[in-house]
């Protein structure tokens, strides 16, 4: 069956850096684009960002670029989010979700990431 | 960017009787293949979003048939025909036809 497994969730400092995991298992992972999603707390859900199946390409929700990068290792079938320069606005559960197309049809069980000082 | 809007954002309903949730967009959700990305997820608390509806009105697997969505171009509704106590949480629309993809603000439905 399809799992997605997040890690690497914790707190930090503002300014600080961290790096969200993903790992894929029961599906063909270098066949589906892959998405961050996050949902700060009591808030709604929000895309942070996309990458092609094949890493080929991404892109980010304007809150994120310049500072997060979404990777993946597709021989690792794992997902990743480098965040840096963290804000407390960027405190929140973050998703990775499976994209079959215009959709997410599979996520992560969530990594909680606290910016705090 | 799309913006997704629910109505109601609270919806209080009575075991067995109906429920319906309203998600308007702020354009057309037709993508240039003829598909319509329009999503339905419910959320209950402490869990992750589960898709219950893809492309405006295709049940996914496991979703009860209570469930039904509908709609077309901007305006959609969710429809739950007789409500049960598991179907407590908060509800999402979500459109994946235009970048970045957007999700409504949610609609929690509780049991009176």
């Amino acid at each position: 069956q399809v799992q997605l497994v997040e890690s690497g969730g914790g707190a930090v400092q503002p300014g600080r850096s961290l790096t969200l995991s993903c790992a894929a298992s029961g599906f063909t992972f270098s066949n589906y684009a892959m998405h961050w999603v996050r949902q700060a707390p009591g808030k709604g859900l929000q895309w942070v960002a996309i990458i092609w199946h094949d890493g080929s390409n991404e892109n980010y929700a304007d809150s994120v670029k310049g500072r997060f990068t979404i990777s993946r290792d597709n021989s690792k079938n794992t997902l990743y989010l480098q965040m840096n320069s963290l804000r407390a606005e960027d405190a929140a559960v973050y998703y990775c979700a499976r994209d079959p197309t215009g959709s997410y049809d599979y996520w992560g069980q969530g990594a909680l990431v606290t910016v705090s000082s | 960017d799309v913006v997704m809007t629910q109505s109601p954002l609270s919806l209080p309903v009575t075991l067995g009787q109906p429920a319906s949730i309203s998600c308007r967009s702020s354009q057309s959700l037709v993508y240039s293949d003829g598909n319509t990305y329009l999503n339905w997820f419910h959320q209950r608390p402490g869990q992750s979003p589960r898709r219950l509806i893809y492309k405006v009105s295709n049940r996914d697997s496991g979703v009860p048939d209570r469930f039904s969505g509908s709609g077309s171009g901007t305006d959609f509704t969710l429809k739950i025909s007789r409500v049960e106590a598991e179907d407590v949480g908060v509800y999402y629309c979500m459109q994946g036809t235009h970048w970045p993809w957007t999700f409504g603000q949610g609609t929690k439905v509780e049991i009176k």
